[in-house]
């Protein structure tokens, strides 16, 4: 089974530019997350996705930051313009069920993460 | 979301185990505590987690107090790739996980 998948690894973009990051999610899971790691810092949570609604997005730094995911399928994820703050590495995640429960599969998988760097 | 206190870092000899401990004294009762580990350069891999009982599977097991303000995660036979940050979670579930600083986790030959 594939796990979740980023695209593109890496990416070197002027301030000012447009960016668009992709995250596909294991197949069958209605749940995706988009965090991010800024230089030094923690592991931030951006934003939720339950199928295509936006269930969170309290952790979207601001309104340069878009996250769509059409048809509940893939999502992606543009900066525009890009700053130099936004560098640094965007997490995505998926999940089965957020149900709290012994018996629901509450593990969140991870991608290898998408590392930005703004120039 | 609880707040979560880790040492910094920690050492372990290669095949020995390895104890990593965390104080969550703030959890609420229906709060889980979940570790999750970051290897260098890849994204965060989910270990074990656990509400009340002591939990084990093939990665790790999972001791938590009898007051759940505390936490023990054993990797019983530590490898040099267990190398890595690990992160304990107090949540509600997996939608908004709060990684903190976790413990870096050095395995030497």
């Amino acid at each position: 089974e594939a796990g979740v998948t980023q695209f593109p690894s890496h990416s070197v973009i002027e301030k000012g530019q447009t960016v668009t990051l992709r995250c596909d999610p294991i197949s069958g899971h209605d749940n995706l997350y988009w965090y991010r790691r800024v230089m030094g810092k923690e592991i931030k949570f951006l934003l939720h996705f339950v199928k295509e609604s936006k269930q969170d997005e309290s952790g979207m730094p601001n309104n340069r930051f878009l996250a769509e995911r059409t048809g509940g399928t893939y999502s992606t994820l543009k900066v525009q313009p890009a700053e130099l703050e936004d560098s640094g590495v965007y997490f995505c995640a998926s999940s089965l069920s957020t149900w709290t429960g012994r018996d629901a599969n509450t593990e969140a998988f991870f991608g290898q993460g998408t590392r930005l760097t703004v120039v | 979301d609880a707040k979560t206190t880790q040492p910094p870092s920690m050492d372990c000899a290669e095949g020995r185990a390895a104890n990593l401990p965390c104080n969550h004294s703030t959890i609420s009762g229906n709060e889980y505590v979940y570790w999750y580990r970051q290897i260098h350069s890849q994204g965060p891999q989910y270990i074990i987690h656990g509400l009340k009982n002591n939990e084990t599977n093939e990665m790790a097991s999972l001791i938590i107090t009898e007051d759940r303000k505390s936490s023990t995660l054993i990797l019983p036979h530590a490898t040099l790739r267990d190398t890595a940050v690990y992160y304990c979670i107090g949540s509600y579930n997996t939608d908004k996980l709060i990684f903190g600083t976790g413990t870096r986790l050095q395995v030497f030959p």
